[in-house]
């Protein structure tokens, strides 16, 4: 059950466009298209914003965007706004019975 | 609308045993796996521990195994995590989490959290 890696931090203007990454360690990301990405901001409890690799639940932005390579998914967020600034978290599938998350990205927003 | 309201957290010495609680409404609770994710203060998310809808398909961290056990009653809603032989290592905020929907099987993304409930394991 290691930890999947994202990069510890990532900046950007707003406006601008970020991407973190998020690479798997062999039978989770790889292996299905159902990696996860959670919002956190100082203080609250996580929020999905982006399942199974792609998708948006109602009521998340449009720029927020996901998209997987071999063993490494992706987060974008275009059009960065200042409320963007959190803690941003991948997460994958591995079996039934157990769930994986990555060690988190701190985005700071210009 | 979906609430997960956690109970049960607070300071515990080391080797002690605590039992954190998760009360569920707003969703056919017998419908969802449940899982328990913890946050130790300033570090990331670590997924605890995973219960299936009919209490049988359970997982565990590894860091958790043999030490903490999950359980559910579907009855009452709720879903519970028993805590033994704690170390300062477990102190965290302890989310209760509700699963993916079944009908697009399988459960795999963690679509509602409650607000968490903290555990500190101290002297």
């Amino acid at each position: 059950q290691s930890a999947l890696t994202q990069p510890a931090s990532v900046s950007g203007s707003p406006g601008q466009s970020i991407t973190i990454s998020c690479t798997g360690t062999g039978g989770d990301v790889s292996t299905y298209d159902y990696v996860s990405w959670y919002q956190q901001h100082p203080g609250k409890a996580p929020k999905l914003i982006i399942y199974d690799v792609s998708n948006r639940p109602s009521g998340v932005p449009y720029r927020f965007s996901g998209s997987k390579s071999g063993n490494t998914a992706s987060l974008t967020i275009s059009g960065l706004q200042a409320e963007d600034e959190a803690d941003y978290y991948c997460s994958s599938y591995v079996t039934a019975t157990t769930r994986v998350f990555g060690g988190g990205t701190k985005l700071t927003v210009l | 609308e979906v609430q997960l309201v956690e109970s049960g957290g607070g300071l515990v010495q080391p080797g002690g045993s605590l039992r954190v609680s998760c009360a569920a409404s707003g969703f056919i609770f017998n419908d969802y796996a449940m899982h328990w994710v913890r946050q130790a203060p300033g570090r990331g998310l670590e997924w605890v521990s995973t219960i299936h809808w009919n209490g049988v398909i359970i997982g565990y961290a590894d860091s958790v195994k043999g030490r903490f056990t999950i359980s559910r009653d579907n009855a009452k809603n709720s879903v519970y995590l028993q805590m033994n032989s704690l170390t300062t290592e477990d102190t965290a905020f302890y989310y209760c989490v509700k699963d993916s929907p079944y009908s697009s099987y399988p459960p795999r993304y963690f679509a509602a959290w409650g607000q968490g409930t903290l555990v500190a394991v101290s002297s």
